[in-house]
C-alpha cells in the first residue's frame, strides 16, 4: 500500500514567521493529497487539499505545492499566529480499491508569541 | 459536509471485555472508514466499512478482533474484542460523500483498557 513520510516531527517558529512541512509518498498512482489540522483533544479537520492535476493551491495564509515527479508535497503557512499551533497531518489517497487515505506521521507546530 | 455522531465518546474497560462503538451520519454517504489513533501518533486505517457486506481490513487488522457492521448508508459499528491495554486508543469514524474525496472525521471514541 501507500507509504507517506512527513518531516519534521516537531517545528517551532516565532509568530509572524513562515512554517513549511514536507511529505513524500510512494505510490505513483496517488492523486489526491489533503492536509489535516488536529488541535489538542479534537478531531482532525481538513485545511487544504490538492489534486494531481495542479502544482500549487493557495488559501489565504496556507498554500500547498505538489511535485508529482519527485512524489513530494509541502504545506506552507505564512504569517503564523498562535492559533496555528496544532498537529498537522499530510495524507495521500490511492486510486486502487476503496480510495483509502494514508496519513503521514504528523508535525507538531508550535507558534511562539 | 456530513455531521458525524460517535458514541461513546470515551470509556474505560476491563481487560478481556469487548466494546462496540457506533457511528451515525446525518446523510447518506458513499464510504465509511474506521481509523485508530494511538496516543501521540498518526491515524491508521483499520478498515473500510462496506454496506451490506464484510468490511475490507488493512494489513495488521482482522475481523475477529475488530468486527464491523454497516447495515445502511448512514450507520456503522466497530467492536473492539477481547481488549488488552494495547487497544487503548482513540477510534475515529470517517466518511466521504458521493463524488468527493474529502474525508470528514467524527469526534472519536477514547478507549482506555485497564
Amino acid at each position: 500500500g501507500e507509504n507517506v513520510e512527513q518531516h519534521p516531527s516537531t517545528l517551532s517558529v516565532q509568530e509572524g514567521d513562515s512554517a513549511v512541512i514536507k511529505c513524500t509518498y510512494s505510490d505513483s498512482a496517488s492523486n489526491y493529497f489533503p492536509w489535516y489540522k488536529q488541535e489538542l483533544g479534537k478531531r482532525p479537520q481538513l485545511i487544504i487539499d490538492i489534486r494531481s492535476n495542479v502544482g500549487e493551491k493557495k488559501d489565504q495564509r496556507i498554500a500547498v505545492t505538489l511535485n508529482k515527479t519527485a512524489k513530494h508535497f509541502s504545506l506552507h503557512i505564512t504569517e503564523t499566529q498562535p492559533e496555528d499551533s496544532a498537529v498537522y497531518f499530510c495524507a495521500a489517497q490511492t486510486q486502487t480499491g476503496a480510495n483509502n487515505l494514508f496519513f503521514g506521521t504528523g508535525t507538531r507546530l508550535t507558534v511562539i508569541p | 459536509s456530513a455531521v458525524i455522531s460517535q458514541k461513546p465518546s470515551r470509556d474505560i474497560c476491563q481487560r478481556g471485555t469487548s466494546l462496540t462503538i457506533q457511528c451515525q451520519v446525518d446523510s447518506q454517504v458513499t464510504m465509511m472508514f474506521w481509523y485508530r489513533q494511538q496516543p501521540g501518533q498518526s491515524l491508521t486505517l483499520i478498515a473500510t466499512a462496506n454496506q451490506g457486506s464484510e468490511a475490507t481490513y488493512e494489513s495488521g487488522f482482522v475481523i475477529d478482533k475488530f468486527p464491523i457492521s454497516r447495515p445502511n448508508l448512514t450507520f456503522s459499528t466497530l467492536t473492539v474484542s477481547n481488549m488488552s491495554p494495547e487497544d487503548s486508543s482513540i477510534y475515529l469514524c470517517s466518511v466521504t460523500g458521493s463524488g468527493a474525496n474529502v474525508l470528514t472525521f467524527g469526534a472519536g471514541s477514547r478507549l482506555t483498557v485497564l
